[in-house]
């Protein structure tokens, strides 16, 4: 069974410091991995989509690592601001599959504090 | 920048009835696909639509829901006879590829219904 699993569930840093999510999946055949950010009541947005040949992508102080031979990916966000305060979600898709069909993690929860 | 776009913001019903989800999505857009996320849970995909047809369904996609684009710009959810585990955020997405998808998807922020 395809599964996304993100760690840790929630977390709390202060502004200004850097934070790594992770993101460990088992979805296969592999096709991509996105990154999304969904603030509280409002849709995800994307961050980043990595394909099986990459291993680094970035977006601003966004920056995501996909290790595809472990099934692992991270998250890491330098420099924390306030507006950072999010969920972040890990989501999968399969060759397989329409990209809609993607497997979704559970998100991990940021709190950026002043 | 184009955003995807959804009314209502909140739908209150009755169980039982029937109730019309609408999204407009990107207009050069192809894909598109609802999802819903229940309270404190994660998202979950329903269905995704090309070329005027379902390209792929989930097991919650069953025969009480069905979509439809009746024009070149809305993408409706519709909702036959609601049940109160209907309860929950439904996002519209779309995008410009579908297939493997690697292209970002743009999601609305969602319409929150809550069956009573």
């Amino acid at each position: 069974k395809n599964q996304v699993e993100q760690s840790p569930q929630s977390l709390i840093i202060l502004e200004g410091k850097n934070c790594t999510l992770q993101c460990n999946y088992t979805v296969s055949p592999f096709s991509n991995l996105r990154w999304y950010k969904q603030d509280t009541g409002r849709g995800p947005v994307s961050l980043t989509i990595m394909t099986f040949s990459e291993n680094t992508k970035s977006n601003g102080r966004y920056t995501a690592t996909l290790d595809a031979d472990t099934k692992q990916s991270s998250l890491h966000i330098t420099a924390s601001q306030l507006s950072d305060s999010a969920s972040y979600i890990c989501v999968v898709a399969s060759h397989n599959t329409n990209a809609g069909k993607s497997t979704f993690g559970d998100g991990t929860t940021l709190t950026v504090k002043p | 920048e184009p955003e995807v776009t959804q009314t209502p913001s909140h739908q209150v019903t009755q169980m039982g009835q029937e109730v019309i989800l609408r999204c407009v999505p990107i207009s050069n857009h192809l894909y598109f696909y609802w999802y819903r996320q229940i309270l404190g849970q994660k998202v979950e995909f329903l269905v995704s639509f090309y070329n005027n047809e379902i390209s792929e369904k989930s097991e919650i996609f069953d025969d009480q829901f069905s979509v439809e684009r009746p024009d070149g710009s809305n993408f409706t959810l519709k909702i036959r006879s609601t049940k109160l585990e209907d309860s929950a955020m439904y996002f519209c997405a779309s995008s410009e590829a579908g297939r493997f998808g690697n292209q970002p998807q743009h999601f609305g922020d969602g319409t929150r219904l809550s069956i009573l």
